[in-house]
């Protein structure tokens, strides 16, 4: 079976600062891997994927993602943040079309 | 592009009532799309996968009876609660999964559903 451990909770940043969000999955083979993100009372937006091929993934919003597949990991980085990231980050992973989540990450971005 | 959109955005609704939820892709056609329940400060759970043009198949504990999806073109489902109650009150959300090399899920905005 699959799963996703985010085990960051909340995560409060000075803006400006950098950030990085922690994904862990359990999975018997090679992962597809995602980044949403939610605003309040919003869907999801993709922010990146990873199917294979180079480890380092680039994102939308100046977010990237790099896949350790030793370490079992998919975490989402961001060089500077923007008081516009403040929200919530999900990590999944990807199998049979179907998406496990992680339980998210809430992101709260101080000015 | 891989525009999803739900209608209504939010619904009030009596108890005992149902509620109709629509999911659209937009701009490409979708097979397959799925609705997930999310609670407040929680991960999405998936509910069902709808296909088009055939049954949809639920997740172990989600009610066909109570929670009835319809797949009637490539670019439509829809989510109806029926006989809704209370404790149905939740942030519906649904996806449709762009297909064509790795498939990926894009999110409609979700709907706010309120039992009284």
């Amino acid at each position: 079976a699959q799963s996703v451990t985010q085990p960051d909770i909340h995560i409060t940043v000075s803006e400006g600062a950098s950030l990085e969000l922690r994904c862990n999955y359990s999975y018997g083979a090679t992962p597809y891997l995602f980044w949403y993100v939610q605003s309040p009372g919003q869907g999801l937006q993709l922010l990146l994927k990873y199917f294979s091929g180079d480890t380092l993934v680039q994102g939308i919003k100046g977010f990237e993602a790099e896949f350790k597949r030793s370490q079992s990991s998919f975490n989402l980085r961001k060089p500077s943040v923007h008081w516009s990231d403040a929200a919530e980050y999900f990590c999944a992973v990807g199998n049979d079309y179907k998406l496990s989540f992680g339980a998210g990450t809430t992101v709260t971005v101080r000015a | 592009g891989a525009v999803v959109s739900q209608h209504p955005s939010r619904v009030i609704c009596k108890s005992g009532t149902s509620v109709k939820i629509e999911c659209r892709s937009l701009d490409f056609q979708a097979t397959t799309m799925f609705w997930y329940r999310q609670f407040p400060k929680k991960s999405l759970m998936l509910m069902a996968t709808s296909n088009e043009g055939s049954k949809a198949t639920y997740e172990q504990g989600v009610e066909k009876d109570k929670f009835l999806i319809n797949h009637a073109s490539l670019t439509l489902s829809t989510l109806t609660v029926t006989s809704a109650h209370p404790e149905d009150s939740s942030f519906y959300i649904c996806s449709a999964l762009l297909a064509g090399g790795p498939d990926t899920q894009y999110f409609g905005p979700g709907t706010r559903l309120t039992v009284l």
